[in-house]
């Protein structure tokens, strides 16, 4: 299984400012992915990041509100841009490796919007 | 479309047997999974299974899969306190590796 981390692991941000979230796994993985789990709520699937190309984002997701890098095969970063309370909830990167479905999650970024 | 479907609670006494049931509406699924989620932490892949497997056992878990009736459920033998948590299932399709999960049911052990 892969080891994922995500930073921060949460944070209390104002509205209008943007949060850059970074997830890093321990090896080299084909797929990675962005959740966001809003409060009481199951996981939407925001976006796919892609190495080395834009990321593919789901119906009602931007790039401008969340824009996506993925450098390369461990690391991608999510930002959520110009935040509003609506804005708050968990948002999980995963991961999954080009031979496996098995799909792994990092513990998440807890983040408030006040 | 995609739609996943569980039940939101489910209370069992400890030692007991837990079935956590789901249904979907895609018949291109190709694997489906199981997630646990403690309070605040993150989800947990329990396991998976092969949209051409009926049922796939790991220890206290075993997973049943009737893919004519498009369902899914997850037993866990012999219930404990540590079992608590919100229990998600989730599915692919065809070649996408991308999930759509259910809402999550909520297991509650009681002593």
């Amino acid at each position: 299984s892969a080891v994922i981390s995500q930073k921060p692991s949460r944070d209390i941000c104002q509205r209008g400012t943007s949060l850059t979230i970074q997830c890093q796994v321990d090896s080299q993985v084909t797929m990675m992915f962005w959740y966001r789990q809003q409060p009481g709520q199951s996981l939407t699937l925001i976006a796919t990041a892609n190495q080395g190309s834009e990321a593919t984002y789901e119906s009602g997701f931007v790039i401008d509100k969340f824009p996506i890098s993925r450098p390369n095969l461990t690391f991608s970063t999510l930002t959520v841009s110009n935040m509003s309370p609506e804005d708050s909830s968990i948002y999980l990167c995963s991961v999954q490796s080009g031979t496996s479905y098995e799909q792994y999650f990092g513990p998440g970024t807890r983040l408030t919007v006040t | 479309g995609e739609d996943v479907e569980q039940s939101l609670f489910l209370s069992v006494r400890e030692g007991d047997s837990s079935v956590i049931n789901c249904t979907y509406t895609d018949s291109s699924s190709t694997y489906l999974y199981w997630y646990k989620q403690e309070p605040g932490a993150g989800l947990q892949l329990l396991t998976y299974i092969f949209s051409n497997m009926d049922m796939k056992q790991d220890q206290r878990l075993t997973v049943l899969l009737n893919k004519k009736d498009k369902h899914l459920s997850l037993r866990i033998a012999d219930t404990q306190t540590g079992d608590s948590a919100i229990y998600f299932c989730a599915e692919s399709i065809g070649s996408a590796r991308q999930l759509t999960f259910g809402s999550g049911t909520q297991l509650t052990v009681l002593p």
